[in-house]
């Protein structure tokens, strides 16, 4: 499957301070998707996207579904030591038998 | 949420055997499992798609000999890794997901396993 163009590749922020991320894909997906992995864990799902032009939020955690459907940001506010961990944004077409595209991950190291 | 949970977690095993892995959805029926792997520092890809009942559908370059999935209930999907190498250690992931249920727009993550071939 098609693999989305994530970035930052990591970062590197102290904590309180604001953190986005962001994906982008050639093409359309029905369903953007943002999943937070700890490691040597399954990902967690954060937020689920399921409209073009949505914004969603989720605590400190913000995302939206682009206007073109074909990207996503996701914005993490006040960011704390916990937040550390591997960040991926996910596409999913509905005609595609729902199975999910991953972008190549955001890592984000959190200094207290 | 719904849990899905795997097992084992983690699985050393010698080359040449072959290694069975279980996905289970533990409150809810999966009418489809995912497999995808995840070598280290990069994303997961998917493996294989299966319905309940049904031959699994394998993503392009995964060898469906070698990655044997059996999908024989709503609540438990097998990989079984045969004639395992070391190029075949990697984290395997499940996930489910209910199209007829409550869940049916969620997919569902198993907590992985990590499987190492000496």
């Amino acid at each position: 499957g098609q693999q989305l163009n994530q970035s930052p590749q990591s970062m590197f922020i102290q904590e309180g301070e604001d953190v986005s991320m962001n994906c982008t894909s050639s093409s359309i997906f029905n369903t953007w998707l943002w999943y937070k992995q700890d490691p040597g864990e399954g990902p967690v799902l954060l937020i689920a996207l399921y409209k073009a032009g949505e914004l969603t939020s989720n605590g400190r955690l913000t995302a939206q579904f682009g206007i073109t459907r074909k990207d996503s940001f996701l914005n993490i506010s006040a960011s704390i030591p916990s937040d550390v961990g591997i960040y991926f944004c996910a596409g999913q077409r509905d005609d595609s038998g729902y199975a999910l595209n991953f972008g190549k991950g955001t890592s984000l190291l959190v200094t207290p | 949420g719904a849990v899905v949970s795997q097992h084992p977690s983690r699985v050393i095993c010698k080359s040449g055997t072959s290694v069975k892995i279980e996905c289970r959805s533990l409150d809810f029926q999966a009418t489809t499992m995912f497999w995808y792997r995840q070598f280290p520092k990069q994303s997961l890809m998917l493996m294989a798609t299966s319905n309940e009942g049904s031959k699994a559908t394998y993503e392009q370059g995964v060898e469906k000999d070698k990655f044997l999935i059996n999908h024989a209930s709503l609540t438990l999907s097998t990989l079984t890794v045969t004639s395992a190498h070391p190029e075949d250690s990697s984290f395997y992931i499940c996930s489910a997901r209910d199209l007829r249920g409550a869940y049916y727009n969620e997919q569902f993550f198993g907590p992985g396993t990590r499987l190492t071939v000496l």
